[in-house]
């Protein structure tokens, strides 16, 4: 199966909101609330941002969010700071035999 | 405060076996009955799943079940991969992490597609003879 589609990049000013898509089918995203978003700083381990579509870990700053709308989610990120600049990944699980999918990534710029 | 290290071999020769080790530490590998993960990253592109394990059972990415193998050792506190007749193309980072428990209104209980909360360093490993 197909990694789920994110843009390749996405950029915003410091103070700004930007919005990460991840777009899958009915198999995955759009069928189950089992999204998870990940941030990965260049040479280190993915960190989990969001988990079950929404939720926050402990220690995950409230200026990021998910959602989920159809067979997109989304993962926003208000008042854009220079430390969020990183590949944002997401994830879901997939009744197909892949069980679980990782989207290509989006390289975020924070101008 | 709950740390995973991988270890193993940098180098691995192709059609050979590719062996990592997890260490768990700060914690219990059987507390609240986390599934235990490994992902890997080729360079230059994103993630990966290959598979996860809780107990005994084993789930993993359909793409490399007929050469890998996870298995854990609870006396260590460690849990291990087996990816046998590497190729170039197996050449990443590899990385372990634990995925999330549900301990909300009762047992806690884990998932291999929950989020994974707690991610190891990662490890290189690169496939060349």
């Amino acid at each position: 199966q197909s990694a789920l589609t994110q843009p390749a990049s996405v950029s915003g000013s410091p103070g700004q909101s930007i919005t990460i898509s991840c777009t899958g089918t009915s198999s995955d995203v759009g069928g189950y609330n089992y999204v998870s978003w990940y941030q990965q700083h260049p040479g280190k381990a993915p960190k989990l941002m969001i988990y079950d579509v929404s939720n926050r870990p402990s220690g995950v700053s409230n200026r990021f969010s998910g959602s989920k709308s159809g067979n997109t989610a989304s993962l926003t990120i208000s008042g854009l700071q220079a430390e969020d600049e990183a590949d944002y990944y997401c994830s879901s699980y997939t009744s197909s035999s892949t069980l679980v999918i990782f989207g290509g990534g989006t390289e975020l710029t924070v101008l | 405060q709950l740390q995973l290290r991988e270890s193993g071999p940098g180098l691995v020769k192709p059609s050979e076996t590719l062996s990592l080790t997890c260490t768990v530490s700060g914690d219990s590998i059987t507390t609240n009955n986390h599934y235990w993960g490994w992902i890997r990253q080729p360079p230059g592109k994103g993630l990966e799943w290959i598979g996860s394990i809780y107990s005994g059972t084993t789930f993993y990415n359909p793409s490399l079940k007929s050469r890998v193998t996870i298995f854990v050792d609870t006396s260590k506190n460690q849990f291990s991969l087996r990816l046998s007749s590497v190729t170039a193309a197996d050449t990443a980072v590899y990385f372990c992490a634990r995925n999330l428990a549900n301990c909300r209104g009762g047992p806690c209980y884990s998932r291999y597609f929950f989020g994974m909360d707690v991610w190891g360093q990662g490890t290189t490993v690169t496939v060349s003879s």
